[in-house]
């Protein structure tokens, strides 16, 4: 099993859509989790952190299942511009201090 | 005013040459890291360092030497480059001792023929 694991995609979907991304984690120990913007060809950004609670920010929330080990990332209200691959990002706490990056998942968003 | 800078932006270069490349941030932070993005887009971790010191290397040939010659800076230095060596490579950097948000330079692009 991967340490972060995402369904690669892509996800095609029109303007205006909801879609959602799941990510899981292998450790259940992991400590701090985040999603990533990577667009084509360039470095990959932080989109926002996700706390224990949820968070929102904007059109995008994000949610924390440490239960079953997985978070999510829903995009409502889809725009062109969120077309880019989504990276989720876990400190998986193996004493290692450091970031484990998922694969990302790609949106693709259609006019 | 670029947080987190590296140089150069592309490099194409002849199999079994040395090169290096740059890293600076500007942001006051105490670990800078280097990742590997191979044309899977996987993001693989090879170095960080915390204020100098090492204090992860990832499973990575030696012929990958990193050098932090102060807290604002890593470089990455490649001796007798290989075919697979070709990706993308970032610099980051985070506030911390590693596990926390990290922020990244552009990447560089290389290329070996």
């Amino acid at each position: 099993r991967k340490e972060v694991e995402q369904d690669p995609g892509p996800f095609n979907v029109p303007e205006g859509a909801t879609v959602a991304f799941n990510c899981t984690y292998s450790n259940s120990a992991s400590q701090s989790f985040f999603w990533y913007r990577q667009d084509c060809r360039k470095e990959p950004k932080l989109l926002m952190s996700v706390y224990s609670s949820g968070n929102e920010d904007g059109r995008f929330t994000a949610q924390l299942n440490r239960a079953s080990q997985y978070i999510s990332l829903l995009i409502r209200d889809s725009k062109l511009s969120d077309s880019a691959t989504y990276l989720c990002v876990v400190n998986l706490d193996t004493g290692r201090r450091a970031l484990t990056f998922g694969s990302g998942t790609r949106l693709q968003v259609q006019p | 005013d670029t947080a987190v800078s590296q140089t150069p932006k592309y490099l194409v270069t002849q199999m079994g040459n040395d090169k290096s490349i740059k890293c600076e941030q500007n942001l006051g932070h105490d670990t800078m890291y280097w990742y590997k993005q191979d044309s899977k887009k996987f993001l693989k971790i090879m170095f960080s360092y915390n204020n100098k010191e090492l204090i992860i290397n990832e499973t990575v040939p030696n012929r990958f030497s990193p050098k932090s010659p102060d807290k604002a800076h890593l470089n990455l230095h490649i001796n007798s480059l290989e075919l697979g060596d070709s990706a993308v490579y970032f610099c980051a950097s985070s506030l911390g001792r590693g596990g926390e948000t990290q922020y990244f330079g552009p990447g560089t692009r290389l290329l070996v023929l």
